[in-house]
């Protein structure tokens, strides 16, 4: 079983569209991520929740809305989506919030906006 | 703040080689922790090592090393007899606390291409 599956893995649509990408873990970790990789291969972390809630938002555009709703599951609804928006997106987890615990990764979700 | 820098965008290697991914990291905290990932070219993000700040021994794991060095702040990973496998994205990463405590940094990346 993958630790952290994320769906879908790739997505084309159609710019101003609504979309969503599913995350689940099943590693039983308190804590849950959502990073952005751009078209350079730029790794930036977007939100993370702690035991359901919101602990890190960065600055990004409030379309983006996560939302969590167990620990297992964080799921990212994007509104509106712009030609900017394409990247890919990594859903991760970690043990608990601390620095020293390791972050891992699902498979990344390809999302192409035309 | 912190700060990741691998220098090195592309490396290209024959097969057998001995290669090394640079990774220099900035950050004002005593307590921090290093990481790093593997990309291949099926996308995923793959864990292989991570490091705190207060054991600098280095690590070997098969014909993966590790070099952590305080005094220079660098991190640098070295692959032995590289295989067509290894080629992939490598990406060094630091945690640390204050206002990016439980964020990742990541550098840029490191391009590894092994040929046969």
């Amino acid at each position: 079983d993958t630790a952290v599956s994320q769906t879908p893995k790739y997505l084309v649509t159609q710019m101003g569209n609504d979309k969503s990408i599913k995350c689940e873990q099943n590693l039983g970790h308190d804590t849950m991520y959502w990073y952005k990789q751009d078209s350079k291969k730029f790794l930036k972390i977007m939100f993370s929740y702690n035991n359901k809630e919101l602990i890190i938002n960065e600055t990004v555009p409030n379309r983006f809305s996560p939302k969590s709703p167990d620990k297992a599951h964080l799921n990212l609804h994007i509104n509106s989506l712009e030609l900017g928006d394409s990247a890919v997106y990594f859903c991760a987890s970690s043990q608990v919030f601390s620095p020293g615990n390791t972050i891992y990764f699902g498979e990344g979700s390809w999302l192409t906006v035309v | 703040a912190q700060k990741v820098t691998q220098a090195q965008t592309e490396i290209s290697v024959v097969e057998k080689e001995d290669v090394t991914l640079d990774c220099v990291y900035e950050t004002r905290d005593t307590t921090y922790y290093l990481f790093w990932y593997k990309q291949p070219p099926s996308g995923e993000l793959v864990f292989l090592i991570r490091r705190n700040s207060f054991d600098e021994q280095n690590e070997i794991s098969g014909r993966y090393s590790w070099n952590f060095q305080k005094s220079t702040s660098s991190f640098n990973f070295t692959i032995t007899a590289s295989q067509v496998v290894d080629s992939a994205v490598y990406f060094c990463a630091l945690n640390a606390g204050g206002t990016s405590y439980g964020k990742l940094t990541f550098g840029q990346g490191t391009i590894l291409t092994v040929h046969p």
